[in-house]
């Protein structure tokens, strides 16, 4: 079986400081893993993916993630704070051989930037 | 903008009645998935549709739930005898192989009350 664990449900920091969400994640194959966004009453929103090429990813919006398999490891970063960073992320992930299905979600990281 | 729409945005009904959500996923988009999101929590996975075949279902989606895509467009996600632990938001999502692979859209979701 496969699942996410988000290490902090509740992150603050201050604007313009660095962004680090944490993600482990659990899987029997090679998993996909993806970063969402969910800002208040709007959709999710896709930031970022690792589909086993480059382990370090870039997103949207100034995010990366480096996707670290001895650590079984998916964090999320951002060099500098914006205040419209703050929002809900969820770390996915998925099994490519069994094709575009379901994605499984972590519980979730509330980000607050203090200003 | 074309993106997956929802209707109704809320919904606030009686325990023990029905209702049914629609939902409207990008117009190229072969493949279209249902999720629940209860307060606190990730979305789960209830079930995915490509083209009118429903391929998968989680366990979650209970006898008293069922989707259907008629015609390969839009869906229709039905709870009947609707009980209080029904209450959450319901995503709907689409994705196509050809436009960047296990990429899924989300919609800004159909908030459901029980009372």
């Amino acid at each position: 079986a496969q699942s996410v664990t988000q290490l902090d449900s509740h992150v603050s920091v201050s604007e313009g400081t660095p962004v680090l969400l944490r993600c482990n994640y659990s899987s029997s194959y090679s998993p996909s893993l993806f970063w969402y966004v969910q800002h208040p009453n709007k959709g999710l929103q896709l930031l970022l993916k690792y589909t086993s090429a480059a382990t370090l990813v870039k997103g949207i919006n100034g995010f990366e993630a480096e996707f670290k398999k001895s650590e079984t490891s998916f964090h999320l970063t951002k060099p500098s704070a914006h205040m419209s960073d703050a929002a809900e992320y969820f770390c996915v992930v998925t099994h490519p051989p069994f094709g575009n299905e379901k994605l499984t979600f972590g519980t979730g990281t509330r980000l607050t930037i203090i200003p | 903008d074309t993106g997956v729409s929802q209707n109704p945005r809320h919904k606030i009904t009686k325990r023990g009645q029905n209702v049914t959500f629609r939902c409207d996923p990008i117009s190229e988009h072969n493949r279209l998935y249902w999720y629940r999101q209860t307060l606190g929590q990730g979305p789960e996975f209830l079930t995915y549709f490509q083209n009118e075949a429903q391929l998968e279902k989680s366990r979650l989606l209970s006898d008293r739930f069922s989707a259907e895509r008629p015609k390969g467009s839009f869906s229709t996600l039905e709870i009947q005898r609707t009980e209080q632990g029904d209450s959450a938001m319901y995503l709907c999502a689409s994705s196509s192989p050809g436009q960047g692979i296990y990429e899924q859209y989300f919609g800004p979701g159909t908030r459901l009350t029980v009372t």
